[in-house]
């Protein structure tokens, strides 16, 4: 079982550009979310989906988008990319999307914006 | 909202000595409580969990988080550190808000914990 797969790896973008970044759970959870870590900052949500169909918006939202088409996947869109969102990017996912699940996270993909 | 705080940027500790990370929280009330760890270059792992019952909660690898409700805080405990203890631990505050609103775990900054041998 792999849990959460994230790819790319790691990736340097040329502002301006858009770009996907991918992420797929085998866990057949029903939430899904997009964090974003920065150093001293801790991790922070940018978006998230209780379940197939519905996202949310997080704490830092803007300049980033999401669809959950199917349970597995739970793509991050970044339109045109800023230097400002380059980051480490993380996707977690959860049974239920309560407050008390235990959230299972990716690899992680490392965003570089030139 | 909740809030976290996590005074301690970096740690440093020799192998075998005991560890304390501190962790501090703010929440109207009685809040669900996590710590994870993060090894270098990978995703974050949940250590333990704090819902309710118990205030001493037993994690993996050997550590353990009391939540004293007085002080407001939920500090993670190992008696005797490992070298690969060394990683970065978050502690985590769980909360739940109306139905379809974001339930997010708000995170500390985060404290890295190295171990000299």
């Amino acid at each position: 079982i792999a849990g959460i797969t994230q790819a790319p790896t790691s990736q340097i973008l040329a502002a301006g550009r858009r770009m996907t970044l991918r992420c797929t759970q085998d866990m057949r959870h029903n939430a899904m979310y997009w964090y974003r870590q920065d150093l001293g900052l801790g991790l922070r949500l940018i978006h998230y989906s209780n379940t197939a169909g519905t996202t949310g918006k997080g704490e830092v939202p803007d300049g980033y988008s999401v669809s959950r088409a199917n349970t597995d996947d739970f793509p991050l869109t970044l339109a045109s990319a800023v230097p400002s969102q380059t980051s480490v990017y993380f996707c977690a996912s959860s049974e239920l999307g309560g407050p008390g699940d235990t959230q299972y996270f990716g690899p992680g993909t490392r965003l570089t914006v030139l | 909202a909740q809030s976290v705080t996590q005074p301690d940027i970096h740690i440093t500790v020799s192998e075998g000595a005991s560890l304390e990370l501190r962790c501090n929280y703010s929440y109207g009330a009685t809040p669900y409580l996590f710590w994870y760890v993060q090894s270098p270059g990978q995703g974050l792992q949940l250590l333990l969990k704090y819902f309710s019952g118990d205030t001493l909660v037993q994690g993996i690898k050997g550590f353990e988080a009391e939540f004293k409700r007085s002080q407001s805080s939920f500090n993670l405990r190992k008696p005797s550190v490992h070298w690969s203890d060394a990683a970065e631990y978050f502690c985590a505050v769980g909360a739940g808000r109306s139905s379809g609103s974001a339930r997010q775990l708000t995170f500390g900054s985060g404290t890295q914990l190295t171990v000299l041998p």
